[in-house]
């Protein structure tokens, strides 16, 4: 079956411009979250939606980051004034459930802001 | 101090070799996952452990939560399984225990 997909799949944008990233998760997953990979940095844990309950907005590294999933499928994390240390891979994972279920990841968005 | 460890940074190994990852952290979790991820590639989930041993194929991944350790060993290895490896723990603090932390990668190896 398909699996979680995201596009773009390569942004490039100028610096204090903003930007939207979506993520289509599989099918059915009800969990949903966002991560960010910069270059030689670790994975960072961003935001996470599961159902209906209000997201877990507690990884955002900023006010000009902030994420929205409609009717609990695709989901839109959106930079606001982007800055050059924004660049990075940006991950969107679901899971049938929240919790201690699997994380299927999609293949990224890779942001470069100049 | 990262809340979660991983060791060694880099491994060479030649075909065949028996392969160890090393992983510890330092808060308290309820899941352990163990992500592979390949040059290039998206990221893929091998195990995810909240205690004991599971294994898939040539791949074992132990947890031992008194010690706040986990391990990933790979068998016989091969040259298809040079990618990074990436240990990453979800965290009970906060008030969803939705906080994950990761570790900054073994890139493996392997040298046919």
């Amino acid at each position: 079956g398909a699996g979680v997909s995201q596009s773009p799949s390569n942004k490039v944008t100028e610096k204090g411009k903003d930007v939207e990233l979506r993520c289509d998760p599989i099918s059915g997953h009800t969990a949903l979250y966002w991560y960010r990979q910069s270059l030689g940095q670790g994975l960072e844990f961003l935001i996470y939606f599961q159902g209906n309950s209000a997201p877990d907005k507690s990884g955002l590294p900023s006010d000009r980051f902030s994420a929205e999933r409609t009717g609990g499928s695709v989901s839109t994390l959106t930079i606001q004034r982007t800055q050059q240390e924004d660049s990075a891979v940006y991950l969107c994972a679901s899971s049938l459930r929240g919790g201690t279920y699997e994380q299927y990841f999609g293949p990224g968005t890779r942001l470069t802001v100049t | 101090k990262n809340e979660v460890e991983q060791s060694p940074q880099n491994l060479t190994a030649q075909e065949g070799e028996f392969i160890t990852i090393n992983c510890s952290y330092s808060v308290g979790i309820s899941a352990l996952h163990w992500l592979q991820q390949h040059p290039g590639g998206g990221i893929v989930s091998l195990f995810m452990l909240s205690s004991g041993k599971k294994k898939h194929g040539r791949l074992i991944a132990t947890i031992n939560i008194q010690e706040k350790h986990s391990s990933l060993h790979i068998t016989a290895s091969h040259p298809r399984d040079s990618a990074v490896y990436i240990c990453a723990v979800r965290s009970i603090r906060g008030s969803t225990g939705n906080q994950f932390y990761f570790g900054t990668g073994t890139s493996l190896t392997v040298i046919p």
